[in-house]
């Protein structure tokens, strides 16, 4: 069960686009189309941004998107905003029905 | 509105048992997967069981299987994490968490975390 694999930090600009990807192999990322992202601000419970790859939860504004090439799922926020400084979480199904976690992004917004 | 409301946590001795309890509320318990994430101070998430609806499909992280158990109880909405032979290393806060199933890995609501210290 090892972590996915993510950046440990990604920063960009009020306005601007990033995208944070998560890195599996075919046991999880790649085999099920059961990727969630997560938002954590600090010392809050973590919020759930994007689940299946792509699907929004209702009040998730659409500047959060998500997408899967592969063994790599992505998150890509637009129109950055001040509030979105956090740190961000992928999570994958896995062929041993368990669940894996990535080890976590640092978005900071210059 | 749904809430969960973990309880249970605090410090206790290498190779002590410990009992989380997560109280839900606001939606029909019953029909959800519930889930145990954790995340040791200053450390990323873990995950580290799962627990069908009806409680009969159970999964745990290769960390804890063996050493904890997940149960629910339906009548009570509520979710237990049993932990035995703590170790250092499961001091983390740990949080409970909805689930569509134990196969969608959707976690849509999480409680505000019980923290466990595992420390002589």
């Amino acid at each position: 069960q090892s972590a996915l694999t993510q950046p440990a930090s990604v920063s960009g600009s009020p306005g601007q686009s990033i995208t944070i990807s998560c890195t599996g192999t075919s046991s999880d990322v790649g085999g099920y189309d059961y990727v969630s992202w997560y938002q954590q601000h600090p010392g809050k419970a973590p919020k759930l941004m994007i689940y299946e790859v792509s699907d929004r939860p209702s009040g998730v504004p659409d500047r959060f998107s998500g997408s899967k090439s592969g063994n790599t799922a992505s998150l890509t926020i637009s129109g950055l905003q001040a509030e979105d400084e956090a740190d961000y979480y992928c999570s994958s199904y896995t062929s041993n029905s368990t669940v894996v976690f990535g080890g976590g992004t640092k978005l900071t917004v210059l | 509105q749904v809430q969960l409301v973990e309880s249970g946590g605090g410090v206790v001795q290498p190779g002590r048992s410990l009992r989380l309890s997560c109280v839900a509320s606001g939606f029909t318990f019953s029909t959800y997967a519930m889930q145990w994430v954790r995340q040791a101070p200053g450390k990323g998430l873990e995950w580290v069981a799962v627990i069908s609806y009806g409680g009969s499909n159970k999964y745990f992280a290769d960390s804890v299987k063996g050493r904890f158990t997940i149960s629910r109880d339906n009548s009570r909405n509520t979710l237990y994490l049993q932990m035995n032979s703590l170790r250092a290393e499961d001091t983390a806060v740990y949080y409970c968490a909805r689930d569509r199933s134990t196969v969608t890995s959707r976690l849509d609501y999480w409680g505000q975390g019980t923290l466990v210290t595992v420390s002589s």
